[in-house]
């Protein structure tokens, strides 16, 4: 089971949006509502930040919103904060020999 | 609060063995299915087995198929990674996941802090 894309890396200013597609096929990502994101910082453990497409888990700032069409998933971050640096990762449930698929990962920058 | 504590890494040679532990608090653990996830260095994250919260159904990437055995012992509250035929890819840092209360394989709502396994003759 392939590995779902992300971009390696983005940029943005403090203020600006930006999005991280997450691109995969009707197996996973297309098939299913059941793509998650996660936030992770250098040395720490993940922090789930979306579920089910678009949903935020209890305590995430809603500058945090997703979405999906076909086999691309989408994170939007609004009002790009320094805070905001950190490396991304969506993941799906796939029909796949395997169970759980992660996305390569994307690198956030803010400038 | 709640809390997963991995343990049993370190450093194994090419071909041997290594059982990793995850033990839970906090939560009512045989009702929550679990899974491990691991982390190359500087690579990105790799979903590595799962297990259903009953213990009857065990599932594992395509890259540790027949090399690694997921349990848990719901009465010690514990997660089990038995990782055989070890290979150098296999170094990295696992960590044990908890799914989330709504229940999807690939919601990981609880993370431990991981342990590191190395693989190096």
């Amino acid at each position: 089971q392939s590995a779902l894309t992300q971009p390696a890396s983005v940029s943005g200013s403090p203020g600006q949006s930006i999005t991280i597609s997450c691109t995969g096929t009707s197996s996973d990502v297309g098939g299913y509502d059941y793509v998650s994101w996660y936030q992770q910082y250098p040395g720490k453990a993940p922090k789930l930040m979306i579920y089910d497409v678009s949903n935020r888990p209890s305590g995430v700032s809603n500058r945090f919103s997703a979405s999906k069409s076909g086999n691309t998933a989408s994170l939007t971050i609004s009002g790009l904060q320094a805070e905001d640096e950190a490396d991304y990762y969506c993941c799906s449930y796939t029909t796949s020999s395997t169970l759980v698929v992660f996305g390569g990962g994307t690198k956030l920058t803010v400038l | 609060e709640v809390q997963l504590l991995e343990s049993g890494g370190g450093l194994v040679q090419p071909g041997g063995s290594l059982r990793l532990s995850c033990a839970a608090s906090g939560f009512t653990f045989s009702s929550y299915a679990m899974s491990w996830v691991r982390q190359a260095p500087g690579k990105g994250l790799e979903w590595v087995s799962g297990i259903n919260s009953y213990g009857d159904r065990t599932y594992y990437a395509d890259s540790v198929k027949g090399r690694f055995t997921i349990s848990r012992d719901d009465s010690k509250n514990t997660l089990y990674l038995q990782m055989n035929s070890l290979r150098d890819e296999d170094t990295a840092l696992y960590y044990c996941a908890r799914e989330a209360p709504w229940g999807r394989w690939n919601d990981f709502y609880v993370w431990g802090q991981g342990t590191l396994v190395t693989v190096s003759s």
